[in-house]
């Protein structure tokens, strides 16, 4: 089946400082990616939708400017955590969507902000 | 407006036991898709089972079944004699024609002891 990778799995980042996660389908073309978080313990939250040559579309209450995400080819997706903060610190999991209906997820990236 | 609930938070049981998980969802659309999704404490989900709208018919696949009901708006998820294995976090979620992004439920915490 479609495989989605992420990259990195984990990452550290001081307080400040930008950090990017990319989410890549492997074995086929993507037009529309998504990008979800979840807390400790919670469930997952849609950020934003990804779409291929153009602007994402952000859920009520996600910073844009924060969270910035790219999808510049049919197979790549990128969100970028600017200047991150303690409270940034979750767990980011992408999809890709494969049908009108299915999505594939990838394994997901732990951001620790310290 | 879509929306699943999983009203069990957490559940406990003993090896061996069999455990039933709920789902109840609401939409407005006669054609959706439901979906089971396990997140072992990796944080990957991991695809469990996909049903579609217009297939009641129950599934079973090893020591996992599905019991799907229409009338009831239920979706729920069966496992039979449970394994320590099976400790993990289950979601419930629910798919749109062209939707945006999955709905998924909070979530149940299965913990199987040994």
């Amino acid at each position: 089946g479609a495989v989605v990778s992420q990259h990195p799995s984990r990452v550290i980042c001081k307080s400040g400082t930008s950090v990017k996660i990319e989410c890549r389908s492997l074995d086929f073309q993507a037009t529309t990616m998504f990008w979800y978080r979840q807390f400790p313990k919670k469930s997952l939250m849609l950020m934003a939708t990804s779409n291929e040559g153009s602007k994402a579309t952000y859920e009520q209450g996600v910073e844009k400017d924060k969270f910035l995400i790219n999808h510049a080819s049919l197979t790549l997706s990128t969100l970028t955590v600017t200047s991150a903060h303690p409270e940034d610190s979750s767990f980011y999991i992408c999809s890709a969507r494969v049908s009108p209906y299915e999505q594939y997820f990838g394994p997901g990236t732990r951001l620790t902000v310290t | 407006a879509q929306k699943v609930t999983q009203a069990q938070t957490e559940i406990s049981v003993v090896e061996k036991e069999d455990v039933t998980l709920d789902c109840v969802y609401e939409t407005r659309d006669t054609t959706y898709y439901l979906f089971w999704y396990k997140q072992p404490p990796s944080g990957e989900l991991v695809f469990l089972i996909r049903r579609n709208s217009f297939d009641e018919q129950n599934e079973i696949s090893g020591r996992y079944s599905w019991n799907f009901q229409k009338s009831t708006s239920s979706f729920n998820f069966t496992i039979t004699a449970s394994q320590v294995v099976d400790s993990a976090v289950y979601f419930c979620a629910l798919s749109e024609p062209y939707g945006q992004n999955f709905v998924f439920g909070p979530g149940t915490r299965l913990s199987v002891l040994p």
